[in-house]
């Protein structure tokens, strides 16, 4: 079983829409929950990080967190054709041992915004 | 944001040259750098955990002898491909950790060998 699971895509949406990316994961003891966007040819960047149950918004941007059911979701509003990308869901996983962590990533959706 | 950058920003080589790759977080302090592979329409993978002034944590399959990390400062890791062959050929992207857990990825690299 994959530890964080996306749908693949593409999602295409049309412009001014809202899009809406999906994401599962497995470790229950995970805390910190990340979005990125990456375009092609580039590397990732970081768009929100949600640590706590409910949602979090900056901007067009709002990420939803639900523990209980290992599900994060980010909402993007008002979708620009400049943010057809690949979004990656990324989960960490804390080794309480070392104190260390690695991310594990989604293998991403891609989004298609039409104009 | 944190800012890291990469070094070169692409690559190409012949096959058994070595290939040297740095990473340096330019206005934070890393403890834990991350050095990652993505092929083509694929997803990133994982390579190596690096924190300063210990050994790298390798991922299972990745050979630490061919790919050589080292993270001698908080602010630079290297990684050396040693005796590169075609299917080296790829993106490597490293990251440096931020505050909780956060990532900030370099540029990457794009390293075709020949």
């Amino acid at each position: 079983q994959k530890e964080v699971e996306q749908n693949s895509g593409p999602l295409s949406v049309p412009e001014g829409a809202i899009a809406s990316l999906n994401c599962t994961y497995s470790d229950r003891g995970s805390q910190s929950f990340f979005w990125y966007r990456q375009y092609s040819g580039k590397s990732p960047e970081l768009i929100m990080s949600i640590y706590s149950n409910g949602d979090k918004e900056d901007g067009r941007f709002t990420a939803q967190l639900n523990k209980a059911s290992q599900y994060v979701s980010l909402l993007i509003r008002d979708s620009q054709p400049s943010d057809s990308a690949t979004y990656l869901c990324a989960v960490d996983l804390i080794f309480p041992d070392t104190g260390g962590f690695k991310t594990i990533f989604g293998a991403g959706t891609r989004l298609f915004v039409k104009a | 944001g944190a800012v890291v950058s990469q070094h070169p920003s692409w690559v190409i080589c012949k096959s058994g040259t070595s290939v040297k790759i740095e990473c340096r977080s330019l206005d934070f302090q890393a403890t834990t750098m991350f050095w990652y592979r993505q092929f083509p329409k694929q997803s990133l993978m994982l390579m190596a955990t690096s924190n300063e002034g210990s050994k790298a944590t390798y991922e299972q399959g990745v050979e630490k002898d061919k790919f050589l990390i080292n993270h001698a400062s908080l602010t630079l890791s290297t990684l050396t491909v040693t005796s590169a062959h075609p299917e080296d050929s790829s993106f490597y992207i490293c990251s440096g950790s931020g505050p909780r857990e956060t990532q900030y990825f370099g540029p990457g690299t794009r390293l075709l060998v020949l």
